[in-house]
């Protein structure tokens, strides 16, 4: 069974820009949380989605915003990037809701915002 | 603010030997903790939980205990094999503003020494 897979895996942007990050869950799965991964905060929860709907959250602001489609893929958007946006997302991806210890991982994007 | 804390860095120990992992707690809401692995370039991956109304939960090498009253985790892991040398994450997951979230700490950096 393929594993979680995110692209892309490196990112480049510039401060003020936009970005849009991909993941796609393991087959079967419908639940997708993104998470936020620096080296001073550790691993942040961003949201989870569930059915195409966001169903919980973190406190991040609203320049954070996400989305999941109907084959439970899901994209998570940055706007008005800031320098402090560079870190590792990661997404994970579970059967169902707020099922933490049964989520799976992906490798991460790597984001730089220069 | 730091919901969840681990204040080691970094850990070394000989292979064979015990390695025990830290994690504190503020918030009395949370009622399941997690423990992850994360090897480098990869996502975390789940080694074991504990819901709030146990101490203790074994699975193989690895044990995690839970001190309700002293906000305090930890992780044992006998013996300890080069194979376990990875940063591993203690989570904690509650409810906060009628959302599901789960909490990160910043991570602990262990190395078995063969």
């Amino acid at each position: 069974k393929a594993g979680v897979t995110q692209t892309p895996r490196y990112l480049i942007k510039t401060r003020g820009q936009q970005v849009t990050l991909s993941c796609s869950p393991i087959s079967g799965h419908r639940s997708v949380s993104w998470y936020q991964q620096t080296p001073g905060q550790g691993l942040q929860f961003l949201f989870e989605y569930f059915s195409e709907t966001q169903r919980n959250k973190g406190n991040f602001p609203g320049r954070f915003s996400g989305r999941q489609f109907s084959n439970s893929r899901s994209e998570m958007n940055v706007s008005t990037l800031e320098l402090g946006d560079s870190a590792l997302y990661l997404c994970a991806s579970s059967l169902g809701l707020d099922r933490v210890h049964e989520q799976y991982f992906g490798p991460g994007t790597r984001l730089t915002v220069t | 603010d730091q919901q969840v804390k681990q204040n080691s860095p970094s850990l070394s120990v000989q292979e064979g030997r015990i390695s025990i992992l830290n994690c504190d707690y503020t918030n009395s809401m949370f009622d399941y903790f997690l423990w992850y692995k994360k090897y480098p370039a990869e996502g975390p991956t789940f080694l074991i939980s504990i819901s709030s109304i146990k101490d203790k939960n074994e699975d193989g090498r690895f044990t995690v205990f839970l001190n309700k009253s002293a906000k305090h985790l930890s992780l044992h892991i006998v013996p300890s094999q080069p194979g376990d040398s990875a940063v591993y994450f203690c989570a904690a997951k509650g409810k906060s503003g009628g959302y599901q979230k789960v909490t990160f700490g910043i991570g602990t950096k262990l190395q078995v020494i063969p």
